[in-house]
Formats: structure tokens, sequence, C-alpha cells
């Protein structure tokens, strides 16, 4: 059974910086392609994030709004996917997801963790 | 981008019923392969988000048959037949002809 489960999220001032984490079970992760989606309280989808896999040399692509302040990594011994997020404004206040992509684009998601920038 | 537009918000529809929601891209998701970069998911409450559909029209393993995925170009509909309760949810659509990858503002499915 394929499980993604996303930790590391919290209350957080503007500014700050947070690291989620996700830690995945039950499918190859080494030739996933993993991405990170946000879902705003208004509950619109975004996409942020995807890391190819090794042999696409790891190639990553983001979402414009966020690129030099999130930063998404892999760690294909440990079959986890992390986000890093820096400078964070209240607009990036979301419900954030991991997602794989190994068959078909985000055919498996985890269940969520909640970012709140908030003063 | 390409912007996918979900007209309806909310839909109402009662147990067996059929009903559509629809998806609008601003430009065609057809690529030189001939396949549609047009896909569904399902999100209801308590559970992680469901792939239905890819490539518009093609069902993930282990989704019932009353959902249909159609459409061509820019036009593309989910339609759900002879609904059921545990069908009442909330819809998106994805493309990813390009990036960024964009979704549709999604639609909720409720019971009449």
């Amino acid at each position: 059974e394929v499980q993604l489960v996303e930790t590391g999220g919290g209350l957080v001032q503007p500014g700050n910086s947070l690291k989620l984490s996700c830690a995945t079970s039950g499918f190859t992760f080494s030739t996933a392609w993993m991405n990170w989606i946000r879902q705003t309280p208004g509950k619109r989808l975004e996409w942020l994030a995807q890391i190819e896999d090794k042999s696409n040399n790891y190639f990553i692509s983001y979402l414009e709004s966020v690129k030099g302040r999130f930063t998404i990594s892999r760690d294909d011994s440990k079959s986890s996917v992390y986000l890093q997020m820096n400078n964070l404004k209240e607009e990036d206040t979301a419900i954030y997801y991991c997602t794989s992509f190994i068959t078909t684009p985000l055919d498996y998601w985890g269940q969520g963790v909640m970012v709140t920038v908030s003063s | 981008q390409i912007t996918l537009t979900q007209q309806a918000e909310s839909l109402w529809v009662s147990p067996g019923e059929k009903v559509s929601i629809t998806c609008r891209a601003s430009q065609s998701l057809l690529y030189t392969d001939g396949k549609h970069y047009l896909f569904w998911y399902q999100q209801r409450p308590g559970q992680t988000t469901k792939a239905l559909i890819y490539h518009a029209s093609i069902r993930t393993d282990g989704v019932p048959t009353r959902f249909i995925g159609s459409g061509s170009g820019t036009e593309f509909t989910l339609s759900i037949e002879d609904v059921q309760p545990e069908d009442i949810a909330l819809y998106y659509c994805l493309q990813t002809l390009r990036k960024p990858w964009t979704f549709g503002g999604g639609t909720k499915l409720e019971l009449k």
C-alpha cells in the first residue's frame, strides 16, 4: 500500500522558515518524481515544486512565485522528500501535500500538513 | 500559464442521478503524442486526495466505472452516472501539458 506522510507543519511568524518532510512507503521511491502541492483556505490547489529521479539528474522545477524561497529535495536512501520554506509570508498559509508521480501525475497524495503564517 | 476554469463551484445532485463537471482550458491540452494532459482528482473529507482519471478519459485502477472522463482540445468533462452518497466530494481538474502545472478552481458536489 502506497503511503505518504507529511510532517513539520505549524504556526510560524512572517519572515521565518519551516521545513516539511514527507516519508513514503509502498512503492519504488527512487524512480518516482515527487511534488509538493498546497491548498489555500479557499480550497484552491496550487502546484509548487517537483523533483525528478536520479535518471533525470534530479531535475527540479518550481512555481515562479516560490522560486528562491522554497527548496525541494529528496533522500532516496530514506524514501523521503522535503520542502524547505524560507521568508514565509501570510499568503503561504495553506495545507501542504506531498504527492507522487509513479505512473501518472499526482497519483498518490499524503493527508497534508497545515502551515499557518501569522504574527 | 495555462488557466483551467471549472465554471460550477457547486453542483447539487440526488443519489442515482447523473452529473457532469466541466473544465475549460485556456489552450489546447493535446500534445504531439496524441494524448490530452488533463487529469481529474477527488477530495473527500477525511480521506487522501484520489486520482480518478488520467489523459482525459482513462480511469485509474480501482475507480468505479460510473466515473467517465471525456473531452478534447480545451473542453473536458467528468461525468458521474448513478451518483452514490460516497461521491459527495470536491473535484479538481489538473493540466500537466506545461509548467507550472495548474488546477481548476474545484467543483463541490453536494446532495440535494
